[in-house]
């Protein structure tokens, strides 16, 4: 089945850094993907839609400066929290949507814990 | 604009015990819904989903759920609980055609316990 990897699994940085996550899609095209960001014991929410080739939509209250979302390629999709600061420290899920298996084309990577010191 | 409840923060069963996860859904239009289950540190992994058709749908791991659209629910359900099943468990909606973003309830911790 598809394969989504996305990296580090965890990391921790110091306040006023940035880091990067990645997400991959291993086996299919991923023409948009999604980040999201899990609190403790909450839903996932939805952060920003990025489609291959153009500027990512971000979802209302999300910082664009702040989270940077690139996807140049139809495989890759990363995203950098730039200045991180302890409240920035979350779970982050990336999606990505393989248009060929229709609504069941959704495959989320395994997520990065983000821990800003 | 399209949303989903569950109502329950954690569900307990005992092993071999029937269970069932509740969700309600709030959308205009038809409705795509959909379960996935989160174990620890890890991402989302998907369960079933229902478009159209049967009410009753079959999904991974023995899990099935139905879709009432008179009380707009689409309940989880496994008739024989295993610890293996303990886990976070998401409804999630997708308004319909033309759309493509998910939408997820809070989730509901599920135990089962030996």
């Amino acid at each position: 089945g598809a394969v989504v990897s996305q990296h580090p699994s965890r990391v921790i940085c110091k306040s006023g850094t940035s880091v990067k996550i990645e997400c991959r899609s291993l086996d299919f095209q991923a023409t948009t993907m999604f980040w999201y960001r899990q609190f403790p014991k909450q839903s996932l929410m939805l952060m920003a839609t990025s489609n291959e080739g153009s500027k990512a939509t971000y979802e209302q209250g999300v910082e664009k400066d702040k989270f940077l979302i690139n996807h140049a390629s139809l495989t890759l999709s990363t995203l950098t929290v730039t200045s991180a600061h302890p409240e920035d420290s979350s779970f982050y899920i990336c999606s990505a949507r393989d248009w060929q298996a229709g609504l069941e084309g959704y495959t989320f990577g395994s997520g990065t814990r983000l821990t800003v010191v | 604009a399209q949303s989903v409840a569950q109502p329950e923060d954690q569900v307990n069963v005992a092993e071999g015990n029937p269970l069932t996860v509740k969700c309600t859904y709030s959308v205009s239009g038809n409705p795509y819904l959909f379960w996935y289950v989160q174990y620890p540190n890890r991402g989302l992994q998907f369960l079933l989903k229902y478009i159209t058709g049967d009410n009753l749908v079959k999904g991974s791991y023995g899990f099935e759920a139905e879709f009432n659209k008179s009380q707009t629910s689409f309940h989880l359900k496994k008739p024989s609980a295993l610890v293996s099943d303990s886990a976070l468990y998401f409804c999630a909606v997708i308004r319909g055609a033309g759309s493509y973003q998910l939408t997820f309830g809070k989730g509901t911790k599920l135990s089962v316990i030996p």
